[in-house]
């Protein structure tokens, strides 16, 4: 049991590259989370999905799209790569919130991204 | 304002103290709320959910008082291995999606 995985941890891009983060879980979860975090800011919500075909944006979704093809992925893609996305994404996943709001999410180990 | 407000530390404490982190919320429909643990360029991990009741795991305590928006984490017998960035979650809603994280303080525990 694996969790919650990403790929690629580290990359460096050029501005105007593009590429997609992958996340993969293994915990049947139906949510499915991309956050960024930089120095002195919480996790920020790029896009969520609550479950496979579904994708919504988040808090900061300007530049970056999403797909969830199947259940158990959640890509991210940056078409036209900016400096400004120069940060550490972390994947995450969940089961239903339910009537019971009080659950886990579980995080993949993140992918360092600078762009230069 | 933020709508989760940490002070983000750091605090140096020696091992065996005792040390308490604060956290405000600005919406008042704020429904659960957490702890987790960031290590350093690792990634979060769920710490405590926070009950209403106040609840307690081993040396940690975590309170909630809904009535001035703020909950608590309360770390007893520091270890050398508490030292880590703590961040205070708290979710308005179901999915996770109305999830909001402050940007953690910074704990050292020294010999």
């Amino acid at each position: 049991n694996a969790g919650v995985t990403q790929t690629p941890k580290f990359r460096v891009l050029k501005t105007g590259q593009s590429m997609t983060l992958l996340c993969a879980q293994d915990m049947n979860h139906e949510y499915m989370y991309w956050y960024r975090q930089d120095p002195g800011m919480g996790l920020r919500l790029i896009h969520y999905s609550v479950g496979e075909g579904t994708t919504a944006k988040g808090e900061v979704p300007d530049g970056y799209n999403v797909s969830r093809l199947k259940k158990q992925n959640f890509l991210l893609g940056l078409e036209s790569a900016a400096p400004s996305q120069t940060s550490v994404y972390f994947c995450a996943s969940s089961t239903r919130g339910g009537t019971s709001v009080s659950y886990e999410q579980y995080f993949g180990p993140g992918t360092r991204l600078t762009v230069t | 304002r933020k709508e989760v407000e940490q002070d983000p530390g750091p605090f140096n404490v020696p091992e065996g103290a005792t040390v308490a982190f604060n956290c405000t919320y600005s919406n008042s429909a704020s429904q659960s709320f957490f702890w987790y643990r960031q290590d350093c360029r690792k990634e979060p991990k769920l710490l405590m959910s926070v009950y209403s009741s106040g609840n307690e795991d081993g040396r940690f305590t975590a309170q909630l008082n809904r009535a001035s928006q703020y909950i608590s984490l309360l770390i007893r017998d520091s270890k050398l291995s508490d030292s880590a960035t703590y961040l205070c979650v708290v979710n308005m809603g179901t999915g996770g999606f109305k999830t909001i994280f402050g940007a953690g303080t910074r704990l050292f525990v020294k010999a």
